[in-house]
């Protein structure tokens, strides 16, 4: 079985903090890394994308991959109110089987 | 591009009753998937299709549940019969070999 694992949270932090989530995975086949965010009653929208092992920023986000432990991490500087949403790491395999974690709820408080 | 399109956006029902789900993926897109969303269990994946073809439907919870892919732009997922706790948010999403970008959903509700 196929396991994406993150902390459910509740997650929260003041304004201009930074927040950081974080994603393990189980199937060490797995090849491509995403961060989704989910506001309320919506549907998941693509934040982050990264394939190999290291950093990648853009703009107040960073996602690290670690493929040797198994985990994906999103970082977000300068956190607003308007970061406050369900975050859900997602993993591909290279037959492009995408499977989410539960999501962690991240709250940004004024 | 007008996105992943289903319907429809909300769907009540009388458990017992068949239900089905539709959705067009983005054109030229050649992977669908079909998730449930529910408080209890966040996203699971159902089933996905590779150009039409199911690849994966280890996640459909029983024999109830039947998907199809007749060809590259129509999708359906159906629940026959349906029962109460089918009652979720269910997402189709469609991708080019890597990420997915998913449809507004289909809140379904069986009394």
């Amino acid at each position: 079985q196929k396991e994406v694992e993150q902390n459910s949270g509740p997650l929260s932090v003041p304004e201009g903090a930074i927040a950081s989530l974080n994603c393990t995975y189980s199937d060490r086949g797995s090849q491509s890394f995403f961060w989704y965010r989910q506001y309320s009653g919506k549907s998941p929208e693509l934040i982050m994308s990264i394939y190999s092992n290291g950093d990648k920023e853009d703009g107040r986000f960073t996602a690290q991959l670690n493929k040797a432990s198994q985990y994906v991490s999103l970082l977000i500087r300068d956190s607003q109110p308007s970061d406050s949403a369900t975050y859900l790491c997602a993993v591909q395999d290279n037959n492009n089987d995408m499977r989410f974690g539960a999501g962690t709820r991240l709250t940004v408080k004024p | 591009d007008a996105g992943v399109i289903q319907s429809p956006r909300h769907e009540v029902t009388e458990m017992g009753q068949e239900v089905t789900l539709r959705c067009k993926p983005i054109s030229g897109h050649n992977s669908l998937f079909w998730y449930r969303q529910t408080m209890m269990r966040g996203l699971e994946l159902l089933i996905y299709f590779n150009n039409n073809v199911p690849i994966d439907d280890s996640g459909m919870p029983e024999d109830r549940f039947s998907a199809k892919m007749p060809n590259a732009s129509f999708s359906t997922l159906k629940i026959q019969p349906s029962e109460p706790r089918d009652s979720a948010v269910y997402f189709c999403a469609s991708s080019l070999h890597r990420d997915g970008t998913f449809g507004s959903g289909t809140r379904l509700t069986v009394v």
